[in-house]
């Protein structure tokens, strides 16, 4: 059973801090993604990374980076957090493209529920 | 990239009758869409997908049928349920690598006793 971790359920922090989501995984799956779900826009893709030290902007990436040194563990970086950045925070993995059957499938974690105040 | 729009937002039925949800997709080179469903509170799950070499795929109650010449997809559930009560989401898969998927907004039902 594919099982995704998220570090903290509920974080609340001040504007202008940094924050740290950490997602981990623990099925050996090369792709990682960091979504931000909000009511009426279905879940947006921040960014998303495809290997160890690799990563590729998504829809909104703009306020955000991330950081994958370990192939299970994928953070996402709020560098000086604002109050349009509270969100519930989704986290995916996927094993890698045509090498599995349901390869395309995305296994999320519960979420982190993030205020800024 | 890919759009993905998703209709309607929400979406109340009796118990026993039939829902349906509606998707679109822009790029005509995407072959794979996955339905997750997501009850209050708990993180998305898949629960159907379908490939583009396929038109329908049914599981018990859940049914998805793909028009690839419209570019449309939707999600079937019969003999609704209160159970079903979730927020569903469709996708579609970005022709780019990386797996990426571009969700759509999605659908509220409600299924009332």
């Amino acid at each position: 059973d594919v099982k995704v971790t998220q570090s903290s359920r509920y974080l609340v922090k001040r504007t202008g801090e940094k924050v740290f989501l950490e997602c981990v995984q623990d099925m050996d799956h090369e792709n990682m993604f960091w979504y931000r779900q909000d009511p009426g826009l279905g879940l947006r893709l921040i960014y998303f990374s495809y290997d160890v030290k690799m990563k590729e902007k998504g829809d909104i990436p703009e306020g955000y980076s991330v950081s994958r040194e370990k192939k299970e563990r994928f953070s996402l970086i709020l560098e000086s957090a604002s109050t349009n950045q509270t969100s519930m925070y989704l986290c995916a993995s996927s094993p890698l493209q045509g090498l599995a059957v349901g390869g395309e499938t995305q296994y999320f974690g519960p979420g982190t529920r993030l205020l800024v105040l | 990239g890919e759009n993905v729009e998703q209709h309607p937002s929400t979406l109340s039925v009796q118990e026993g009758d039939s829902a349906v949800i509606k998707c679109t997709y822009s790029d005509s080179a995407s072959n794979y869409f996955p339905w997750y469903k997501q009850e209050l509170g708990k993180r998305p799950q898949l629960i159907i997908d379908i490939r583009s070499n396929v038109g329908e795929k049914k599981d018990q109650r859940i049914a998805v049928t793909l028009n690839k010449t419209a570019k449309h997809f939707s999600l079937h559930i019969t003999e609704t349920q209160p159970e079903d009560s979730a927020v569903y989401f469709c996708a579609a898969k970005d022709t780019g690598g990386g797996n990426k998927l571009t969700f759509g907004t999605g659908t509220q039902l409600k299924v009332e006793l």
